[in-house]
């Protein structure tokens, strides 16, 4: 069967880094994406990866090894808007979406 | 910016009953898609469509669910004879072929 994995929450202080994990296995890979959702929201695109290294975009980087089935999404220099839900998804062999049950972040100041 | 719109944002219904749930996405994206989230869990994927038929479909869409593209910019969601268990957010999405999904607002079902 097809199985996303990440933490089902985590806790980060406003000024730091913090590093969500997502592991998966799926039939099939063509790209990997991370969303932020706000509650009672969409989900809103941040990163995709496809081969495996780091993109960077601001604030957010994206790691991806698709050897290891592993990625992660890093967030530095937290803000209190940052707490959210961290959702991660593969994209498999049809094309179709597979969702993680994503990752609440919880800012505390 | 282009981006997807939903309506309505909230519908309440009656269990029985049929509701259509609206999507405009964004007008030169060529995938459609349907999403469903229940308060407080995954995000699940129902169908997408390309080309005027279903590309895919999950284990969810049953034959109670169905979807149009009656003109050049609408993509609807038809739920027949509706369960408590509709109750959910409706997300629909758009991309193009290699890009990420864009989605929309969302509507609220509420079954009672």
């Amino acid at each position: 069967g097809q199985n996303i994995d990440q933490p089902t929450e985590m806790t980060a202080t406003e000024g730091a880094i913090v590093q969500i994990n997502c592991t998966y296995q799926t039939s099939g890979f063509n790209g990997l994406f991370w969303y932020q959702q706000h509650a009672g929201e969409a989900p809103t695109f941040l990163s995709y990866n496809v081969l495996d290294g780091l993109e960077e975009k601001g604030r957010f980087s994206s790691f991806l090894s698709r050897s290891k089935g592993y990625s992660y999404l890093l967030l530095k220099e937290l803000q209190m808007k940052d707490s959210a839900s961290y959702l991660c998804a593969v994209r498999d062999s049809n094309y179709q979406l597979i969702w993680g049950a994503g990752t609440k972040l919880i800012i505390k100041p | 910016e282009p981006e997807v719109t939903q309506t309505p944002s909230h519908q309440v219904t009656q269990m029985g009953q049929e509701v259509i749930l609206r999507c405009v996405p964004i007008s030169n994206h060529l995938y459609f898609y349907w999403y469903r989230q229940i308060l407080g869990q995954k995000v699940e994927f129902l169908v997408s469509f390309y080309n005027n038929e279903i590309s895919e479909k999950s284990e969810i869409f049953d034959d109670q669910f169905s979807v149009e593209r009656p003109d050049g910019s609408n993509f609807t969601l038809k739920i027949r004879s509706t369960k408590l268990e509709d109750s959910a957010m409706y997300f629909c999405a758009s991309s193009s072929p290699w890009d990420e999904q864009f989605f929309g607002p969302g509507t609220r079902l509420t079954v009672l």
